[in-house]
C-alpha cells in the first residue's frame, strides 16, 4: 500500500523557471515531511523538511508548501538551474513509526 | 555522506549464493536502516535497527536478514540471492529521537544473475 503518492513522474523546466512537485499522503499520523534530492550514482540527500505546525518553509530557492486539511505538500524550486537536474523524493513519517515512507520520485530536467 | 560507508559498492553474484552488504557509520547514531531502490518504486524499507541487537522488519523484508552487533555496523544478508533482489541498496542513519531525519550512504549496486 503506497501511503505517499508523488507527481509528476518526470518534469522538464526551462532555466529560470519554477519547478513544482506534489505529494499526497493518507496517514493522518504523519508529522514530518522531508524532501530528498538524488543525483545519478549517489545516495539521496536531505534537501528540506517541514512539520505540520507551519504551512510553508523556505530555504534559498527551495520552498515546501504544506496543506494539512488536503493532506498534500509540495516542493517549489524557484529560478531552476541545470544543476538542479536530479531525482526528487518526498517522504513522510510520524506516530509510532521510526521510519520514512517515500514517494516514487520525480525526475527533474532543467534545460539550459 | 554524513560519515556513512557501504561495502562493497558493486557486486555481481549468481542466483542461490549468499550475499552480505555492510554499512558502517562514524556518527554514533542510534538508528540505522536498509532500503532498496528500484525504478518506479522509490525507496522501500527492508529492515531497520533502533539499537545494538534491536532490529525490526520493513515493508519488503522477505528474503533478507540483518544484524547489528556494534553501534557502527549494520549488516544486510541475502541468504540465497534471487534475480528479483537485483537492486541498488542504500543504508541510512539517524540520530533523531524519532529516527526520521535520515542521512544516506552512497549505495551498493547488486546484480544477481
Amino acid at each position: 500500500q503506497q501511503q505517499v503518492k508523488q507527481s509528476p513522474q518526470s518534469l522538464i523546466v526551462q532555466k529560470g523557471g519554477i519547478s513544482i512537485i506534489n505529494c499526497a499522503y493518507e496517514n493522518t499520523a504523519f508529522d514530518y515531511f522531508p524532501w530528498y534530492q538524488q543525483f545519478p550514482g549517489k545516495g539521496p540527500a536531505l534537501l528540506i523538511a517541514i512539520r505540520p505546525d507551519v504551512s510553508e518553509k523556505k530555504e534559498g530557492r527551495f520552498t515546501i508548501s504544506f496543506n494539512k486539511s488536503a493532506k498534500q505538500f509540495s516542493l517549489h524550486i524557484m529560478d531552476s538551474q541545470p544543476g538542479d537536474s536530479a531525482t526528487y523524493f518526498c517522504a513522510a513519517s510520524g506516530g509510532s513509526a521510526r521510519q520514512l515512507t517515500f514517494g516514487s520520485g520525480t525526475q527533474l530536467t532543467v534545460l539550459p | 555522506d554524513a560519515g556513512i560507508t557501504q561495502s562493497p559498492r558493486h557486486k555481481v553474484t549468481e542466483t542461490g549464493t549468499p550475499v552480505t552488504l555492510r554499512c558502517h557509520q562514524t556518527e554514533n547514531h542510534r538508528y540505522m536502516y536498509w532500503y532498496r531502490q528500484d525504478p518506479g518504486h522509490g525507496l522501500r524499507l527492508i529492515h531497520y535497527s533502533y539499537g545494538v541487537k534491536d532490529t525490526d522488519k520493513g515493508e519488503v523484508s522477505d528474503g533478507y536478514s540483518v544484524s547489528r552487533s556494534k553501534t557502527e555496523d549494520f549488516l544486510l544478508t541475502l541468504e540465497s540471492a534471487t534475480s528479483s533482489q537485483t537492486s541498488v541498496y542504500f543504508c541510512a542513519i539517524s540520530g533523531h529521537v524519532q529516527g526520521n531525519e535520515q542521512f544516506f550512504g552512497p549505495g551498493t549496486r547488486l546484480t544477481v544473475l
